[in-house]
């Protein structure tokens, strides 16, 4: 069965880094989602993405963050200088066609900065 | 705006015992879908269900059922005889149907744990 694929599992990084989350969502979908969940809490959007740019951003989404789609298979999201509150679990999430069925996560990635 | 309470946070029952886990949402929206996911301890999130709001047929899947009224605006989840193997935290969502808008918006959560 396919599936969303996200690398690293696990990262840790220390306060002021830059890092990047990279997804590989399924091959013939083309909406593409970033949501995160602070440990313990509910699982909150960041970000849509479609046709090659951003459809839609919370407010959590702010300057620091950014996404793209760099060759067609992977989609990134970048946290520029990274937080002590950006330490949570982020989710990349693939959906093949709007609202037409449900979204496909990958198992997560676990940012820790330090 | 798109809203969804889950008013309980924490479930505690003894394996073989039946649980329901509430879900109230709200939405400006006429048509919408709502879903419940299961993340157990290790983290990933597993699809259960997804429900078209035009489609208010009651589902059960093995021990598992959903009730949905569109009249409370409500989406609760059965699990019948509960085992040791469904604590997890269970979430309930909803998104829009059309286009790319169609995010999901999360309850806070239930964390249900299931004692032998």
């Amino acid at each position: 069965e396919p599936e969303v694929t996200q690398t690293p599992s696990h990262q840790v990084t220390q306060m002021g880094q830059e890092v990047i989350l990279r997804c590989v969502p399924i091959s013939n979908h083309l909406y593409f989602y970033w949501y995160r969940q602070i440990l313990g809490q509910k699982v909150e959007f960041l970000v849509s993405f479609y046709n090659n740019e951003i459809s839609e951003k919370s407010e959590i989404f702010d300057d620091q963050f950014s996404v793209e789609r760099p060759d067609g298979s992977n989609f990134t999201l970048k946290i520029r200088s990274t937080k002590l509150e950006d330490s949570a679990m982020y989710f990349c999430a693939s959906l093949v066609s709007g609202g037409i069925a449900e979204a496909f996560f990958g198992q997560g990635t676990r940012l820790t900065v330090v | 705006a798109q809203k969804v309470t889950q008013a309980q946070t924490e479930i505690s029952v003894v394996e073989k015992e039946d649980v329901t886990l509430d879900c109230v949402y709200e939405t400006r929206d006429t048509t919408y879908y709502l879903f419940w996911y299961k993340q157990p301890p290790s983290g990933e999130l597993v699809f259960l269900i997804r429900r078209n709001s035009f489609d208010e047929q009651n589902e059960i899947s093995g021990r598992y059922s959903w009730n949905f009224q569109k009249s409370t605006s409500s989406f609760n989840f059965t699990i019948t005889a509960s085992q040791v193997v469904d604590s997890a935290v269970y979430f309930c969502a909803l998104s829009r149907i059309a286009g790319a808008n169609s995010k999901l918006t999360f309850g806070k959560g239930i964390t249900l744990s299931v004692r032998p």
